[in-house]
């Protein structure tokens, strides 16, 4: 039973427009979302994280939405460049117990995005 | 700063053998976690271990099974080889476990692996 599903296996756009990246959940106890970027041959790497208290955060051209009552969060690229192009995992964690550590990240089975010059 | 080191980027084998790859984490960072990455499962948590304690550990058989070092580096060791092992495995490391911004963690290349 899949918790994170990214539903599009891949997606395509056109340089400079915007891209959107989408993630659902179904564990209602995650608070902790995370987006990575894995280009072929190496390891995935860190872009963007949310809280859950908070619905929305950017650094640069990336800005993650998250809507809590849908169980959903959004990726943002804009304007989107042809380096860009990779797979993007989404992530999600959930902290263990009241005053626990942070759970370890669950991955959705991510999205290829394609920025075509 | 050095990044996340795994060794060795490659290996094949075949069915019924053993394997053990190696992690070495970013200087500092306690925490490991090891990935399976397939192509019809995504990414799946295998374990993690936290100053040479398995600390969390995944849905994966006891065929599968890791260990740190006190110096922080980690292998990890699969027995007994089926094809569906065939995967690319990863490992991450990060400061901690114990606060979010911790878990910003920092994946090696990975090891792929090939079961014939």
């Amino acid at each position: 039973d899949q918790q994170v599903k990214q539903n599009s296996p891949s997606l395509s756009v056109q340089e400079g427009r915007i891209s959107i990246l989408n993630c659902d959940y179904t564990n209602s106890m995650f608070d902790y979302f995370l987006w990575y970027k894995k280009y072929p041959a190496e390891g995935p790497t860190f872009l963007i994280s949310i809280s859950s208290i908070k619905d929305k955060n950017e650094d640069g051209r990336f800005t993650v939405f998250l809507n809590k009552s849908a169980k959903h969060l959004s990726l943002h690229i804009v304007p989107s460049q042809p380096g860009d192009s990779a797979v993007y995992f989404c992530a999600a964690s959930a902290r263990i117990g009241l005053r626990g550590s942070q759970g370890n990240l669950i991955f959705g089975k991510g999205t290829k995005l394609s920025v075509k010059p | 700063k050095a990044g996340v080191t795994q060794t060795p980027r490659y290996l094949i084998k075949t069915r019924g053998q053993q394997v053990t790859l190696s992690c070495s984490p970013i200087s500092g960072h306690r925490s490991v976690s090891w990935y399976q990455q397939t192509p019809g499962q995504g990414l799946q948590f295998l374990f993690e271990y936290f100053s040479e304690t398995q600390r969390n550990k995944g849905n994966f058989p006891g065929r599968f099974s890791g260990r740190q070092f006190s110096n922080s580096r980690s292998e990890m060791n699969v027995s007994t080889l089926e094809l569906g092992d065939s995967a690319l495995y990863l490992c991450a490391s990060s400061w901690s476990s114990g606060s979010p911004s911790y878990n910003e963690q920092f994946f090696g290349p990975g090891t792929r692996l090939t079961v014939l």
